[in-house]
C-alpha cells in the first residue's frame, strides 16, 4: 500500500549547523511532495514543496531534493536557528485522481543554542 | 483570522458517547480534508470532499465515523459510540483546485483534540 518512511525520528544539531531529514515513498506515481513544520500545540504549516518534474528547490535556508528513481526526497536546513526547533513531516501525494497526502512519521528537530 | 478554523478545540467524552466536530475552511477553497493525528505520528488521511461531494474515504473511517459537507462550505465529522482508541487530534485542511495541475497546498486548521475516557 501507500507508505512514506521518514528518518531520523529525532535530530539534534548545534545552532548554525545543517540538518537533513530523509523520506522514502512507495508509490512511484506520486507527483507532489510537501514538507510541513509543526510546533508544539500548533497546526502543521507548509515550509516547502516539490513537484515530481523538479529535482531540487530552494527557499532561503531551506532546500528539498527529489530522486524519483530511488523514490526518496530530503529536506535540508542550513544555518539552523533555535526557532527551527519543531517536528517536521514529509508527505507524498499519490497518483493523479486522489488529493490526499500520505505523511511520514515526523522528525523532532532540536537546535541547541 | 481567515485561516481554517475548527471547533471545539478540545473535547472530553465518555466511551460510548457521540461527538461532532466542525471545520470551517478558507472561504474560497473547494477541497476539504479530514486527518487524524496520534501522539508521535504524522497525520493520517480520513476523508476528502470536493465541494459537497465526498470523493474518497480511508479504510480508517469505520462505520462509526461519518463526515458531511452539506453546502460545500463547512464540514462536520461525527463519531458515534466513541472508543478509547478514537482519542487523537482531528485535523481539518482545505485547498483550492488549481487551473493547471492540482498541486495545491493544504492549509491546516488547529485541530480538535478528542479524549475518550
Amino acid at each position: 500500500g501507500e507508505n512514506v518512511e521518514q528518518h531520523p525520528s529525532t535530530l539534534s544539531v548545534q545552532e548554525g549547523d545543517s540538518a537533513v531529514i530523509k523520506c522514502t515513498y512507495s508509490d512511484s506515481a506520486s507527483n507532489y511532495f510537501p514538507w510541513y513544520k509543526q510546533e508544539l500545540g500548533k497546526r502543521p504549516q507548509l515550509i516547502i514543496d516539490i513537484r515530481s518534474n523538479v529535482g531540487e528547490k530552494k527557499d532561503q535556508r531551506i532546500a528539498v531534493t527529489l530522486n524519483k528513481t530511488a523514490k526518496h526526497f530530503s529536506l535540508h536546513i542550513t544555518e539552523t536557528q533555535p526557532e527551527d526547533s519543531a517536528v517536521y513531516f514529509c508527505a507524498a501525494s499519490p497518483a493523479s485522481g486522489t488529493y490526499k497526502y500520505i505523511f511520514g512519521t515526523g522528525t523532532r528537530l532540536k537546535v541547541l543554542a | 483570522d481567515t485561516g481554517v478554523s475548527q471547533n471545539p478545540r478540545h473535547k472530553i467524552t465518555k466511551r460510548g458517547q457521540n461527538v461532532t466536530f466542525r471545520c470551517d475552511p478558507i472561504s474560497e477553497h473547494n477541497r476539504l480534508y479530514w486527518y487524524r493525528q496520534t501522539l508521535g505520528q504524522g497525520p493520517e488521511f480520513l476523508t476528502y470532499f470536493q465541494n459537497e461531494a465526498q470523493l474518497e474515504k480511508s479504510r480508517l473511517l469505520s462505520d462509526r465515523f461519518s463526515a458531511e459537507r452539506p453546502k460545500g462550505s463547512f464540514s462536520t465529522l461525527e463519531i458515534q459510540r466513541t472508543e478509547q482508541g478514537d482519542s487523537a487530534m482531528y485535523l481539518c485542511a482545505s485547498s483550492l483546485r488549481g487551473l493547471a495541475g492540482d498541486y495545491n497546498e493544504q492549509f491546516f486548521g488547529p485541530g480538535t483534540r478528542l479524549t475518550v475516557l
